[in-house]
């Protein structure tokens, strides 16, 4: 069965640090990958779609990758800061989610 | 736009009581999700519609479940009789994207949840 992981939990870094997230999937070949936020007690809001033919994709300090062959998405937050602090979630197009990683970043 | 609007946004209720819970998309948005939310679990598909047309359900959990979407503005998600291990939190969410379509890859917009508590 189709199958996605988050590498941890959760995450702690200090503030001005690059944060570093990792997705990995098994038994599917998504057409995209997408990475949403979510604060506590609201839903998640979208951040950044990569396709399986884009190697990177980046936004203002965030920047994903994508390696089809390693089934691996990276997501990276440059100069973080507390307001970063939140759970990320990755998703294979819109069926399948991983279960996210709780990031806290102290100033 | 009022982005997607859930409600309850809470909910408490007896273990064999009926409930059902709404959802009102973005307007002009042609596919609509739901999406349950534990700690064990994280995030689940339940059922996404298109264009008003329920297109998998294959993560409803049982019978108990049902959802429907009479029209593009409002879809109802009820669980009969619901039981203490439904407690969760229910996510819709709305795109304009093609599920059909793998390569459309339209964001989702979620509304605030209902955090349903059965007891």
């Amino acid at each position: 069965s189709q199958k996605i992981e988050q590498n941890s939990e959760a995450l702690n870094i200090q503030e001005g640090k690059t944060a570093t997230l990792t997705c990995n999937y098994t038994n599917y070949s998504p057409a995209y990958l997408q990475w949403y936020r979510q604060d506590p007690g609201r839903g998640p809001v979208f951040l950044l779609l990569i396709r399986e033919n884009e190697k990177e994709k980046r936004k203002e300090r965030l920047k994903v990758t994508f390696d089809t062959t390693l089934k691996q998405s990276l997501f990276h937050i440059t100069a973080s800061q507390p307001a970063d602090s939140a759970t990320y979630l990755c998703a294979l197009t819109a069926l399948i989610f991983g279960k996210g990683t709780t990031l806290s970043v102290s100033s | 736009d009022a982005g997607v609007i859930q409600s309850p946004r809470h909910e408490v209720t007896e273990m064999g009581q009926e409930v059902t819970l709404r959802c009102k998309p973005i307007s002009g948005h042609n596919s609509l999700f739901w999406y349950r939310q534990t700690m064990m679990r994280g995030l689940e598909l339940l059922i996404y519609f298109n264009n008003n047309v329920p297109i998998d359900d294959s993560g409803m959990p049982e019978d108990r479940f049902s959802a429907k979407m009479p029209n593009a503005s409002f879809s109802t998600l009820k669980i009969q009789p619901s039981e203490p291990r439904d407690s969760a939190v229910y996510f819709c969410a709305s795109s304009s994207a093609n599920l059909r379509d793998s390569s459309s890859g339209e964001k989702l917009f979620f509304g605030s949840g209902t955090q349903l508590s059965v007891l």
